[in-house]
């Protein structure tokens, strides 16, 4: 597609429900980002793909937080036994080879009641 | 680690005037990449700028510009002739340079600045 593509846009869930929320990046990007923005703060990072493989997930704050990509193009970021702390919004990047610049999605902001 | 602090939390500038929005970083890196993202309500981020650390000369892009002082380790962001589509959330990021070219080009965030556009 022509940008990161990002759904659902706002998710609205129960404390201690599972989430699922899914990235569709730049086509031809290999190196895929997601962010957990909270209110008020800047995007801090969570993990990073390069092509299938996490290459780097050292800001996943806990294990009820997992992301998949498995053919190497949509990504799927999943939060089970959420929280209200995981109240945020979460943003998805991508990023062409050899670039330093990445592209970012309009987020998908998840409420948890 | 590196960390991103922008000190104004909300700062406002008449229509058609010239506002500077202050950044400082924390690095022991010697290259890096500086970046002004914005962010307006649809909540995309949104490259603005972007500054070479090994560049001396500050970056510009029509009327936005930086003052990149790295001695100081300061990257504030100058936008002139401020529009009504300049109100948005200002973030200043850090990118470490990845000499490999197989790093993570992880960015870190300032916790931003809320820039309002009178009319």
């Amino acid at each position: 597609g022509a940008g990161v593509s990002q759904t659902p846009s706002n998710k609205v869930t129960e404390k201690g429900k599972y989430v699922e929320l899914r990235c569709d990046p730049i086509s031809g990007h290999t190196a895929l980002y997601w962010y957990r923005q909270s209110l008020g703060q800047g995007p801090e990072f969570l993990i990073y793909f390069q092509g299938t493989g996490a290459a780097d997930d050292s800001g996943l704050p806990n294990d009820r937080f997992f992301a998949v990509r498995p053919e190497g193009s949509v990504s799927t970021l999943k939060i089970q036994r959420t929280e209200r702390g995981d109240s945020a919004v979460y943003l998805c990047a991508s990023r062409g080879p050899n670039t330093g610049e990445l592209f970012f999605g309009e987020g998908s902001r998840l409420t948890v009641l | 680690a590196q960390t991103v602090t922008q000190s104004q939390p909300e700062m406002s500038v008449q229509e058609a005037e010239t506002v500077t929005l202050s950044c400082t970083y924390d690095t022991s890196e010697n290259n890096y990449y500086l970046f002004w993202y914005k962010q307006p309500p649809s909540r995309q981020m949104i490259l603005v700028i972007r500054q070479e650390a090994y560049k001396q000369q500050n970056a510009t892009e029509n009327r936005f510009s930086v003052n990149f002082q790295k001695a100081a380790k300061s990257f504030s962001l100058k936008i002139s002739d401020s529009q009504l589509g300049d109100t948005a959330m200002y973030f200043c990021a850090f990118m470490k340079h990845e000499y490999s070219g197989a790093g993570s080009y992880q960015l870190t965030f300032g916790k931003g600045t809320k820039l309002s556009v009178i009319p």
